[in-house]
């Protein structure tokens, strides 16, 4: 069965910081990535995901991950974050027809 | 173009009652998708149907939890006989008759609380 590891539950930032959100994923057949963003009291919205083509994929936002097949990961990274970019983040793996989620990665920008 | 619509979107039951949560997905989708978010964990995938039918309940709990997408109306899932361990977010997404879940959308969820 697939699975996914966030291994940073939380990460604290300065604002216009770098930051890297790590995800690891198993899998051993083709997979789709994805990077959700959760704002305090409300759904899931797409940042961006990994289906085929590119191994780095960008959101409109400045976020970007990089699939490395090697490493099995798709790590998300901002190189200068904002105090709006203060939510969960959650790390996905397509199952056939599900998602498999991480337990997410709280980000918190500081001024 | 209205996305994923749940109702309500907060949710209070006392222990023993019943938990209906509604879910209209995206005009054109005829796939959904319900999943459980409990307190600081990721959402658990519980079921995927399409209209009239259940493709996958893998996630979901043998006992009093059901989930339907009749031909006419929203997806409902059902809780029967709450228990506080049911408190938790539930999320719904949609997708278009391709059924993947590349291309499904979230709804703003509906926050249970049994009290």
């Amino acid at each position: 069965a697939q699975s996914v590891t966030q291994l940073d539950s939380q990460v604290p930032v300065f604002e216009e910081a770098p930051v890297e959100l790590r995800c690891n994923y198993s899998s051993s057949v083709s997979v789709y990535l994805f990077w959700y963003v959760q704002y305090p009291n409300q759904g899931l919205q797409l940042l961006l995901k990994y289906l085929s083509g590119s191994t780095l994929v960008e959101s409109i936002n400045g976020f970007e991950a990089e699939f490395n097949k090697s490493q099995t990961s798709f790590h998300l990274r901002k190189p200068s974050v904002h105090i709006s970019d203060t939510a969960e983040y959650f790390c996905a793996v397509s199952d056939t027809d599900k998602l498999i989620f991480g337990t997410g990665t709280r980000l918190q920008v500081f001024p | 173009n209205a996305g994923v619509m749940q109702n309500p979107r907060h949710l209070v039951r006392r222990r023993g009652q019943e938990a209906r949560l509604r879910c209209s997905p995206m005009k054109g989708h005829s796939h959904v998708y319900w999943y459980r978010q409990l307190p600081e964990e990721g959402l658990k995938f519980m079921v995927y149907l399409q209209k009239e039918n259940i493709i996958d309940e893998s996630g979901m709990p043998k006992e009093r939890f059901s989930a339907e997408f009749p031909k006419e109306g929203p997806s409902i899932l059902r809780i029967q006989q709450v228990v506080r361990g049911d408190s938790a977010a539930y999320f719904c997404a949609s997708s278009p008759p391709t059924g993947r879940s590349t291309e499904a959308f979230f709804g703003q969820g509906t926050r249970l609380t049994v009290v």
